[in-house]
């Protein structure tokens, strides 16, 4: 069956940058667009990006564009989100999804951050 | 960019009632509408893609329809496994999706 498990969150400080990765198995990660999807405590979920499944094309919300790079390892069956110049608005669990054609399919079951001095 | 609009924000509703939840896009999206389902301390789950295509193992007391701007989700009794929070999903425009804030189904 699908799993998808998330990794990397954690406490870190304004400013400073965090990756997390997101193992993938069960199904040929190669196969299909993944995405990065957060939530804020108490709050609703926030998409964030998303990468083809070549990793040819990405695409990332206003919010995080230009700080946040999704990317992905084929020969491993992992995506990443390398977070930079991190603020304290990005605290929230950061879920990967499986893209099946636009629906998310799977999802992880999340990792937190939080950003905090 | 999109945004999509979901009311009520909140519900208080029996279990046994029929409740539809409502969801508004500022621009057509054809059909490629989505909705999950999420409880406290879980990841979403799918439940109805392409506006009215129930995913896999989804209840058939779930439905949804629509297209363009305006989409709804019915659940036909509510079972207390109901109790959630429900978000529609946009996922017209590759590659920016986005979601609605939610509506919250609680007992009454």
């Amino acid at each position: 069956q699908v799993q998808l498990v998330e990794s990397g969150g954690g406490v870190v400080q304004p400013g400073r940058s965090l990756r997390l990765s997101c193992a993938a198995s069960g199904f040929t990660f190669s196969k299909y667009n993944m995405h990065w999807v957060r939530q804020a405590p108490g709050k609703g979920l926030e998409w964030v990006a998303v990468i083809s499944h070549e990793g040819s094309n990405v695409g990332h919300a206003d919010s995080v564009k230009g700080r946040f790079s999704v990317s992905r390892d084929n020969s491993n069956s992992t995506l990443f989100l390398q977070m930079t110049i991190l603020r304290p608005e990005d605290t929230a669990v950061y879920y990967c999804a499986k893209d099946i054609g636009g629906p998310l399919a799977d999802w992880g079951q999340g990792t937190l951050v939080t950003v905090s001095s | 960019e999109i945004v999509v609009t979901q009311s009520p924000a909140a519900l208080s509703v029996s279990p046994g009632e029929r409740v539809t939840l409502s969801c508004r896009t500022s621009q057509s999206v054809t059909s490629n509408l989505a909705w999950y389902q999420q409880k406290p301390g879980q990841a979403p789950r799918l439940l109805i893609y392409t506006a009215s295509t129930r995913a896999t193992g989804v209840p058939a007391r779930f439905s949804g329809s629509g297209s363009g701007t305006e989409f709804t989700l019915t659940i036909s009794s509510l079972q207390s496994e109901d109790f959630a929070i429900y978000y529609c999903h946009q996922y017209a425009h590759w590659p920016l999706y986005n979601f609605g804030q939610g509506t919250k189904l609680e007992v009454k």
